[in-house]
């Protein structure tokens, strides 16, 4: 199975600051169909998870543009340019280019 | 607005059973493949099953196979998952989910004596 490795595990931000989450696979996450099956969901405290960002750098409809997906082949990234209260709760990266689905172990973004 | 809400979760003892369910709304059930992730407290997500659009073909992680089974019932919207001989390390939220798009609120189970 794909592991994806997400670092930091934690991560302590002020209101306004620009953060950055890293995703790594252990192996390639584009697809023969030319597709990246790289997502970014946010699981906020007592919240089920909710997607943010698809096929890499896709916003999904309702999330603010401070959010934005990078990244090609093994190493992805996830910004959140000026932080806010809301953003607060655990970051995972998912994959779905390889079966089975595989999930990062997750960033715990917190108030500094 | 897509719904996923799930129902059953609940307290069981090692070796018995249970059923849940998830009623979908919001969007053709029956066009879409459907899964089942759970959340161990305190921990990641883990994928566990799928099942396509017509209810012929499931996949399951390891972890469960031939313990749970995954099937739906498009004419109701309703996706379930049977569990089976539990043990105590499928204490978990369990989440309906159209991955990675839509998720339901969870359910909780508990395996113990």
């Amino acid at each position: 199975d794909v592991v994806l490795t997400q670092t930091p595990p934690t991560l302590s931000a002020t209101i306004g600051q620009s953060v950055s989450i890293s995703c790594r696979s252990s192996q390639s996450l584009l697809h023969s169909n030319g597709n990246t099956y790289l997502h970014w969901l946010l699981q906020r405290p007592g919240q089920s998870p909710q997607l943010l960002i698809y096929l890499v750098s896709r916003l999904e409809s309702g999330v603010p543009n401070r959010f934005s997906g990078s990244g090609s082949g093994t190493d992805f990234t996830l910004k959140i340019s000026g932080v806010e209260a809301e953003d607060l709760g655990v970051y995972y990266c998912v994959q779905g280019t390889h079966a089975p689905w595989t999930f990062g172990g997750g960033t715990k973004l917190e108030l500094k | 607005e897509v719904q996923l809400v799930e129902s059953g979760g609940s307290l069981v003892q090692p070796g018995g059973s249970l059923k849940l369910s998830c009623v979908a709304s919001g969007f053709t059930f029956s066009n879409y493949w459907m899964d089942w992730v759970r959340q161990t407290p305190g921990k990641s997500l883990e994928w566990i099953g799928e099942i396509n659009t017509d209810g012929s073909k499931t996949n399951y992680a390891p972890s469960i196979k031939d313990r749970f089974t995954i099937s739906r019932d498009n004419a109701k919207s309703t996706l379930y998952l049977q569990m089976s001989n539990v043990k105590s390390d499928d204490t978990a939220i369990y989440y309906c989910t159209r991955i990675p798009d839509y998720w339901g609120q969870g359910v909780m189970v508990t395996v113990s004596s």
